[in-house]
């Protein structure tokens, strides 16, 4: 079945650590995004890629990192840099950028 | 810059009743417009989708939802809601071809028996 697929579900992350949040889709889209989701808020933009091996900040880009060196791959990296980091994140995909996208399935991450 | 507005946070509907989610959006030209609804934990799941045409859409689990140009509004309806329709939904809005979707707040819809 086609899908993106996101890993892990679920993620513990020490204070001063890097961690890294796997994003995969089948779809054959060109772009895809990155989005945090924190309680009783929308979807705030952290990246997205438009095309292999070119990417973007979004609205809250400051404290992560990604790459596109493939298609169908687009990891986010949370940094140390990055104060509050708990959160629900969550990845999409899409043909082109104003076209209707497609999310996983989430990754929570918890600082403990 | 573009921006969406959901002006409700929190919708209660008793099952069976109709719904009405408002959404307004921010710029003259009719942009391409959707509506997501998103589970506890879950990801989200487009319902429904504007691009051009006919100004009534419909959607999946029996929604739909009206573009009024003069109102710069995109809401969404649901004649009779079932207790599986509550759920947070997101309006999202793209200004034009080539710009990414900038996404509303959400409501949260709880559906009592």
């Amino acid at each position: 079945d086609g899908g993106i697929t996101q890993s892990p579900k679920y993620l513990f992350r020490k204070e001063g650590q890097n961690v890294t949040l796997s994003c995969e889709q089948n779809l054959n889209h060109d772009a895809m995004y990155w989005y945090r989701q924190d309680p009783g808020q929308g979807l705030r933009l952290i990246y997205y890629s438009q095309i292999v091996n070119d990417f973007q900040k979004g609205d809250i880009a400051e404290g992560y990192s990604v790459s596109r060196e493939k298609k169908e791959s687009f990891p986010l990296t949370v940094t140390s840099a990055q104060k509050n980091p708990t959160a629900f994140y969550l990845c999409a995909s899409s043909i082109k950028v104003e076209t209707e996208a497609f999310f996983g399935q989430g990754t929570r991450l918890t600082v403990v | 810059a573009q921006s969406v507005t959901q002006p409700d946070i929190h919708i209660t509907v008793s099952e069976g009743a109709s719904l009405e989610l408002r959404c307004n959006y921010s710029y003259g030209a009719t942009p391409y417009l959707f509506w997501y609804v998103q589970s506890p934990g879950q990801g989200l799941q487009l319902l429904l989708k504007y691009f051009s045409g006919d100004t009534l859409v419909q959607g999946i689990k029996g929604f739909e939802a009206e573009f009024k140009r003069s109102q710069s509004s995109f809401n969404l309806r649901k004649p009779s809601v079932h207790w599986s329709d509550a759920a947070e939904y997101f309006c999202a809005v793209a200004r034009a071809a080539g710009n990414k979707l900038t996404f509303g707040g959400g409501t949260r819809v709880l559906v009592k028996p």
